[in-house]
């Protein structure tokens, strides 16, 4: 399953709304996962479940999405929020990722 | 508070071989499936490899199957990943990360990671 990230780079302001696309070449159902990486950093698991928040994440962050179509959504961009963030299906027997979008301040 | 440590990444030649470790803490690690990724500019983000709770079962993503080898010592609580016959592109940084929920291959918690060039 390919997975398309968009926009590749979305540059805003802090207190703007952020909204992440991620697209896969075929049905996953529910099993989409959204990380959050920060230079020099592991990833940091932030939904999975496609709307379901990790444990510490704050309620800014939601997923939403099924099937092919997901959107992760920071609803109040906070300074420590710029970052990469990748999308990741488990619904395929060969787990991928996608490319990233970075969110960078404006 | 599970935490995860990998070392033993480096610098090897083409054809060479390394050993991982990713050492756990947390009362957890004999109950979870660990797994290896890797990032590299030109790949991104790659599952690897993963390892069932008791060792029994394990998966390989296609691209190392036969080079690869996972193990794990739970009285250690360790896990290995053995790599032979490296490449070029298999330059990355290596992860282990601990499966979120059985048999749902998402990551909950990650190590910092360990750096392993292969080159000449």
């Amino acid at each position: 399953v390919l997975l398309t990230q968009s926009p590749g780079t979305l540059s805003l302001s802090p207190g703007e709304r952020a909204t992440l696309s991620c697209r896969a070449s075929q049905s996953v159902g529910s099993s989409l996962a959204w990380y959050q990486q920060k230079s020099g950093q592991a990833p940091r698991l932030l939904i999975y479940g496609a709307s379901s928040r990790a444990s510490g994440v704050p309620d800014r962050f939601s997923g939403s999405g099924f099937g092919t179509d997901f959107t992760l959504t920071i609803s109040r961009l906070e300074p420590e929020d710029f970052a990469m963030y990748y999308c990741q299906q488990y619904g395929d027997s060969l787990r991928t990722f996608g490319q990233g979008t970075k969110v960078e301040i404006k | 508070q599970v935490e995860l440590v990998e070392s033993g990444g480096g610098v090897v030649q083409p054809g060479g071989s390394l050993r991982l470790s990713c050492e756990t803490s947390g009362s957890i690690f004999s109950t979870s499936s660990i797994h290896w990724l890797r990032q590299s500019p030109g790949e991104g983000l790659q599952w690897v490899a993963v390892i069932s709770s008791d060792g029994g079962t394990k998966f390989y993503v296609d691209s190392v199957q036969g080079r690869f080898t996972v193990s794990r010592d739970n009285s250690q609580n360790t896990v290995y990943l053995q790599m032979n016959s490296l490449r070029p592109e298999d330059t990355a940084i290596f992860y282990c990360a601990k499966e979120g929920s059985f048999g749902h291959w998402y990551f909950d918690v990650w190590g910092r990671g360990t750096l392993v060039i292969v080159s000449s």
